[in-house]
């Protein structure tokens, strides 16, 4: 059980360029999210989906488009980088209902850190 | 929309030295609140969930409370390998972060 898997861990995109963001949760989980962290910032949410098929924005979804084909996977896309998307990007998949304390599961994935020139 | 402000946005202790960080927050329909710890590089890892008012949770070093407007993160005796930021999120079917309190504390 990995839980939340992200990749890359660092991309260097030139303005204009799109890439992909990848994000699998293994534990069957409905949820995912995206979030941006910037610094000194709080994490700011991207896209949301709360099953297969079914997707929506968050509070900062402007540049970004996302799918939700399978369960799984949950990729973010980014079609015209902008250097106001240099970021560092979470997934995220907590299990149905707020989190319980004292789980183990690492509902966060390690971060992707994108940086556009 | 859910707002969600953390203080103080840094906080240096010297080990030993007890302190609080504040969360307070503006929800329509709390359905939990959060806590998180971020080391750099990392993603967050979850603390804590308090779900009503006058509910308390502790572990280890860090004991979290709440209140209808605010949560507070006590930090009691620290020590260095508690120097992360600390990230409070409130939760209504997707969870609103604060900026977070950077804890450093020094040995």
């Amino acid at each position: 059980n990995a839980g939340v898997t992200q990749t890359p861990k660092f991309r260097i995109l030139k303005i204009g360029q799109s890439m992909t963001l990848q994000c699998t949760q293994d534990m069957n989980h409905n949820y995912m999210y995206w979030y941006r962290q910037d610094p000194g910032m709080g994490l700011k949410l991207i896209y949301y989906s709360v099953g297969a098929g079914i997707t929506d924005k968050g509070e900062v979804p402007n540049g970004y488009n996302v799918s939700r084909s399978t369960t799984e996977d949950f990729p973010l896309r980014l079609e015209l980088a902008a250097p106001s998307q240099t970021s560092v990007y979470f997934c995220a998949s907590p299990p149905p209902g707020p989190p319980i304390s004292g789980s183990d599961t690492q509902y966060f994935g390690p971060g992707t850190r994108l940086t556009v020139l | 929309e859910d707002q969600v402000t953390q203080s103080p946005e840094a906080l240096r202790l010297q080990e030993g030295e007890s302190s609080s960080l504040n969360c307070s927050y503006t929800v329509s329909g709390l359905r939990g609140l959060f806590w998180y710890r971020q080391d750099p590089g990392k993603g967050p890892e979850f603390l804590f969930t308090l779900y009503s008012a006058g509910e308390e949770k502790e572990k280890e070093r860090l004991k979290a409370t709440l209140t209808k407007k605010e949560s507070f993160l006590h930090i009691t005796a620290p020590k260095p390998e508690d120097s992360a930021t600390y990230l409070c999120a409130v939760y209504d079917y997707k969870l609103s972060f604060g900026a977070g309190t950077t804890v450093t504390v020094r040995a």
